[in-house]
């Protein structure tokens, strides 16, 4: 069965700080790694990764997949208190349930004053 | 204007009852989906649907059933509903089975509050 892990579990950090999450997966016929912010309602898009070593990034957002190790990393810089929120991480296989998502537990981030 | 809808959005009922979810999406996408949130906070898919066909049916009671009467709409009934239904579902759809991982889009969720 697929797996995701995510860590830190929680994490609390000052404004301003440059925060790193961490998500390591097994899955079989690995496509994708998507990750995904969550606030008050419905899990909100930030990236997908499907090359190794090749950095997206979004403003203040960037991340990398490494297939090798399995794993991909989240950083947010100077964190603001707007991002606060539970971030997720989950694949996506290629074939037979093309569609399904298998999601890690998550990481919640609080950014304090 | 919203791309996947659900309702209600919030539903508190007693163990026993009978209730449904409804869900919609207007992105023109083949595949939905639904999610089970608990409470702490881990998302687990339960069912998913593409072009009104059952395609991901994960280990889920029997009281739980999907319908979907068209490629917009993915309904879940619940029946004869316990304590540990109670979480947030929600309701998702992408472009295709094959095409999952791009625009995977989420509803705003229904929380359902079992007494």
């Amino acid at each position: 069965e697929d797996k995701v892990v995510q860590s830190p579990l929680s994490l609390v950090v000052h404004e301003g700080d440059t925060v790193t999450l961490n998500c390591s997966y097994e899955v079989t016929n690995f496509r994708s790694l998507l990750w995904y912010k969550q606030e008050k309602k419905a899990p909100t898009f930030l990236f997908m990764l499907t090359s190794s070593g090749i950095e997206k990034k979004s403003g203040r957002l960037s991340s990398i997949l490494d297939k090798k190790e399995l794993s991909s990393i989240l950083n947010i810089t100077a964190t603001q208190t707007g991002d606060s929120a539970i971030y997720l991480c989950a694949v996506i296989p290629y074939t037979g349930t093309a569609s399904k998502l298998t999601f890690g537990t998550g990481t919640r981030l609080q950014v304090t004053l | 204007d919203t791309a996947v809808s659900q309702t209600p959005k919030y539903l508190v009922t007693q163990m026993g009852n009978d209730k449904s979810i409804k869900c919609e999406q207007n992105l023109g996408h083949d595949t939905m989906y639904w999610y089970k949130q608990d409470s702490k906070k881990f998302l687990k898919i339960m069912f998913s649907y593409n072009n009104k066909e059952l395609i991901i049916n994960e280990t889920v009671p029997n009281r739980f059933s999907p319908k979907s009467p068209d490629k917009a709409h993915l309904n879940l009934h619940i029946n004869s509903l316990e304590l540990g239904d109670s979480a947030v579902y929600f309701c998702a759809s992408s472009p295709d089975r094959d095409r999952a991982n791009y625009g995977y889009t989420f509803g705003s969720g229904t929380r359902l509050t079992v007494v």
